[in-house]
């Protein structure tokens, strides 16, 4: 049973465009909800992070909304660029229980020129 | 510092067989997480140690074990190897209670 549920599973996007990517979970238990750039024969790596305590998080071109009411959390990459192109996954944990995570099934995302 | 190396980058085994993978993780950390990739799947949990103890354990078959040493280093065996064993096993590390876990580049593992 998938806890995070991701889509779309793929994404392309033009160059300077926006590149949103959304996840659903059923635990309400979740507090800290993260998400993962990972880019071909890499481990995926750290790229913004968001508590359920805010709606909203930025961190440059990347965004975090976070709607605890509806369980939904997405990412949004403003001004797109080929550099983007990777597959990028979201996560949910319940913090002070370990380093136990979940996360969606990734979505890879290809920036057009 | 270093990052989280893990060893060996790649592995071909046939089934049946045994495989032992090991992990480094940077230096301080005391936190050890291994996680299954495979395509369409994402990221699946297996285990997490802390100080040389298994403290969170996922779904995955008792064929699938692990351990940590005193230095926090990793190794992760899975036996009787299936075909659907093959996959991206990643392994990532963490300070204690840290909310940023660090993962390594991967085991690829092909299992003929």
């Amino acid at each position: 049973q998938q806890q995070v549920k991701q889509s779309p599973q793929s994404l392309i996007v033009q160059k300077g465009g926006i590149s949103i990517i959304n996840c659903a979970y059923e635990n309400t238990a979740f507090d800290y909800f993260p998400w993962y750039q990972q880019f071909p024969g890499k481990g995926p790596a750290l790229l913004i992070a968001i508590r359920p305590d805010v709606s909203e998080k930025k961190e440059g071109r990347f965004t975090i909304s976070f709607n605890k009411s509806a369980k939904q959390f997405s990412l949004h990459i403003m001004d797109s660029q080929p550099g983007d192109s990777a597959t990028y996954f979201c996560a949910a944990s319940i913090l002070n229980t370990g380093n136990q995570f979940y996360f969606g099934t990734g979505t890879s995302l290809t920036v057009i020129p | 510092k270093a990052g989280v190396t893990q060893t060996p980058r790649y592995l071909i085994k046939t089934r049946g067989q045994q495989v032992t993978l090991s992990c480094s993780p940077i230096s301080g950390h005391r936190s050890v997480s291994w996680y299954q990739q495979t395509p369409g799947q994402g990221l699946q949990f297996l285990f997490e140690y802390f100080s040389e103890t298994q403290r969170n354990k996922g779904n995955f078959p008792g064929r699938f074990s692990g351990r940590q040493f005193s230095n926090s280093r990793s190794e992760m065996n899975v036996s009787t190897l299936e075909l659907g064993d093959s996959a991206l096993y990643l392994c990532a590390s963490s300070l204690e209670s840290s909310e940023t876990q660090y993962f390594g580049p991967g085991t690829r593992l092909l299992v003929l």
